[in-house]
């Protein structure tokens, strides 16, 4: 067990619906990152946050939007679901300070979203 | 364009001999390396990391060495065990300076240890 939780395990939802994912960091982490894995590219970065702001955006459609609150939980929102978006939705959570060292990041199980 | 690529898309390993995962990277930018195991239906654990500045770290039966000059990663296991059965990804992340660890995944390379 990671410490980091992620609901719902699974969604099942049509296309053009919205749908929000959830997750809960590590206690005392303060970023969360969020990755999506699809079959045919491999796990690919997000966004992530750091205590409440955004600090990196990688390939994250426009549709799609996040957000830590001041719990330090994060949600992310996606929009105008199409098939495409059918994937393994995985955050990750690490300390996220320039301590001199890499800080790993501890993976949730993800959510399974289905577009139908 | 893939940036960190694992070539071998499985692997098969007999339970006591070594089992060796390669990765390649194209982004001079990457600082840091790292191996994730993955099992179905879980998210990715994290095994092992090694920094540019290292060319090898050792962490019990797994080994991460680092060719910088041929941006070249592997993962040894010695030795393998049945539990090690899972699909492994090599990550890589940027410095710190860029304000985040935001890791690139190559796709996976399946290692499959039979007793």
């Amino acid at each position: 067990d990671s410490g980091v939780t992620q609901t719902p395990k699974h969604l099942i939802t049509a296309t053009g619906q919205r749908v929000t994912l959830r997750c809960s960091p590590r206690s005392g982490d303060l970023s969360v990152y969020w990755y999506q894995q699809s079959l045919d590219q491999g796990l690919q970065f997000l966004i992530q946050y750091y205590n409440g702001e955004e600090r990196a955006k990688g390939n994250i459609l426009e549709r799609f939007s996040a957000q830590q609150f001041p719990d330090l939980h994060s949600e992310l929102n996606l929009s105008s679901l199409e098939l495409g978006d059918s994937a393994l939705y995985f955050c990750a959570s690490s300390v996220g300070l320039n301590s001199g060292g890499y800080n790993e990041q501890f993976f949730g199980p993800g959510t399974r979203l289905t577009v139908l | 364009d893939q940036q960190v690529k694992q070539n071998s898309p499985s692997l098969s390993v007999q339970e006591g001999r070594i089992s060796i995962l390669n990765c390649d990277y194209t982004n001079s930018m990457f600082d840091y390396f790292l191996w994730y195991k993955k099992y179905p239906a879980e998210g990715p654990t994290f095994l092992i990391s090694i920094s540019s500045i290292k060319d090898k770290n050792e962490d019990g039966r797994f080994t991460v060495f680092l060719n910088k000059s041929a941006k070249h990663l592997s993962l040894h296991i010695v030795p393998s065990q049945p539990g090690d059965s899972a699909v492994y990804f090599c990550a890589a992340s940027p410095a710190w300076e860029a304000g985040s660890y935001q890791l690139t995944f190559g796709k996976g390379t399946k290692l499959s240890v039979i007793p």
